[in-house]
């Protein structure tokens, strides 16, 4: 059962306008959730990240927004970069301390056309 | 600051085989995480070690195990090699357990090929 969802297994944006990640949960017990980009043979980095009582977060170009009611989190990133055509990894964490790992979804590669 | 580092960066191995992957995490970090990523399945949690001790499992047969060192170098071993076994394997650490606010930071990962 998949409890973080990215319905999305590909996105192209065309560079300049914005890209919007799409990323569902089903468990209400996740209060915190995260961001990672990866490039192919490499680990995930981390981009950014959210507490459950925001409902926005921003880091320059990247934005998350969270839907507690919803359980609908999304990223946006504009203006969109070459150097942005990455896989997209949701995650989110269990309360109660870091003992928990985090749950993927199965990720969004967002294309950047030039 | 040296990141986290896998070891090896790549193997083949045959079924029925064994393998141990090795991970040490950034200076300092105590937590260590291993991952498996598939491109059916994404990025799936094995285990999470903390201090020495297995602090939480995912799901995933008992053929595949770890451990974590005094120094917090940690390895994972799975035994009785599958060919769907084969897959990137990911370690993460974090910097303490309360990891609520602290982001995992990732190796590049082992990739695993079982023939």
């Amino acid at each position: 059962d998949q409890q973080v969802k990215q319905n999305s297994p590909s996105l192209s944006v065309q560079e300049g306008r914005i890209s919007i990640l799409n990323c569902d949960y089903t468990n209400s017990m996740f209060d915190y959730f995260l961001w990672y980009k990866k490039y192919p043979a490499e680990g995930p980095t981390f981009l950014i990240s959210i507490s459950s009582i925001k409902d926005k977060n921003e880091d320059g170009r990247f934005t998350v927004f969270l839907n507690k009611s919803a359980k609908h989190l999304s990223l946006h990133i504009v203006p969109s970069q070459p150097g942005d055509s990455a896989v997209y990894f949701c995650a989110a964490v269990y309360p109660g301390g870091g003992a928990d790992g985090l749950t993927f979804g199965k990720g969004t590669h967002l294309i950047i056309q030039p | 600051k040296a990141g986290v580092t896998q070891t090896p960066r790549y193997l083949i191995k045959t079924r029925g085989q064994q393998v141990t992957l090795s991970c040490s995490p950034i200076s300092g970090h105590r937590s260590v995480s291993w991952y498996q990523q598939t491109p059916g399945q994404g990025l799936q949690f094995l285990f999470e070690y903390f201090s020495e001790t297995q602090r939480n499992k995912g799901n995933f047969p008992g053929r595949f195990s770890g451990r974590q060192f005094s120094n917090s170098r940690s390895e994972m071993n799975v035994s009785t090699l599958e060919l769907g076994d084969s897959a990137l394997y990911l370690c993460a650490s974090r910097s303490t357990s309360q990891g609520r606010n602290t982001e995992a930071f990732f190796g590049q990962g082992t990739r695993l090929t079982v023939v």
